[in-house]
């Protein structure tokens, strides 16, 4: 069964540093999305992405964040100057569709990368 | 931002009888409600969903219940088996009304179901 997949799953970095988080989308796939979850908070929205650019995106999504797909497989998310706060796990998902488009809107996730900043 | 809810943070069952998660939403803009589960250190895993023009949806053991007017949904899983056991998040999103398809989520329920 096709599944999205991460890498890595486990970054730690230093405040300050930039960190860049993969994502494999299924293949078939449009669209595709990043969340995050803080520990013990629930699992936000940070960007949607398709067509080669941004749809939505939250306020949490600042500057210091960017999405990219660099080649017809990966999607990335960057965190340019990371701050203890973004210690999260961090999610990728896509999914064949958007709107009334029945279970081909549904978003499949990846297993997420723990992103540790010190 | 509560516009997701779920109230209740833990369940336990016992295996074979039924296990009922609630959640509730404000947002009278979502149109499309989905469960998912998610095991320690894996993704959430898509269980199922319901379109707003429907007030059930069953996938084997797993059925989903919508009251609109209340703006509520229930999980019902039955029976509970030990592999149930996990975080259960409602997400909802607003498909028809708006562009994209953000999900925005529950807090999560911990389900356990004992042998």
């Amino acid at each position: 069964e096709p599944e999205v997949t991460q890498t890595p799953s486990h970054q730690v970095t230093q405040m300050g540093q930039e960190v860049i988080l993969r994502c494999v989308p299924i293949s078939n796939h449009l669209y595709f999305y990043w969340y995050r979850q803080i520990l013990g908070q629930k699992v936000e929205f940070l960007v949607s992405f398709y067509n080669n650019e941004i749809s939505e995106k939250s306020e949490i999504f600042d500057d210091q964040f960017s999405v990219e797909r660099p080649d017809g497989s990966n999607f990335t998310l960057k965190i340019r100057s990371t701050k203890l706060e973004d210690s999260a796990m961090y999610f990728c998902a896509s999914s064949e569709s958007t709107r009334g488009q029945g279970d081909r809107g549904t978003q499949y996730f990846g297993p997420g990368t723990r992103l540790t900043v010190l | 931002d509560q516009q997701v809810k779920q109230n209740s943070p833990s369940l336990s069952v016992q295996e074979g009888r039924i296990s009922i998660l609630n959640c509730d939403y404000t947002n009278s803009m979502f149109d499309y409600f989905l469960w998912y589960k998610k095991y320690p250190a894996e993704g959430p895993t898509f269980l199922i969903s319901i379109s707003s023009i429907k007030d059930k949806n069953e996938d084997g053991r797993f059925t989903v219940f919508l009251n609109k007017s209340a703006k509520h949904l229930s999980l019902h899983i039955v029976p509970s088996q030990p592999g149930d056991s996990a975080v259960y998040f409602c997400a909802a999103t607003s498909r028809y009304q708006a562009a994209g398809n953000k999900l925005t989520f529950g807090g999560g329920t911990r389900v356990l179901v004992k042998p």
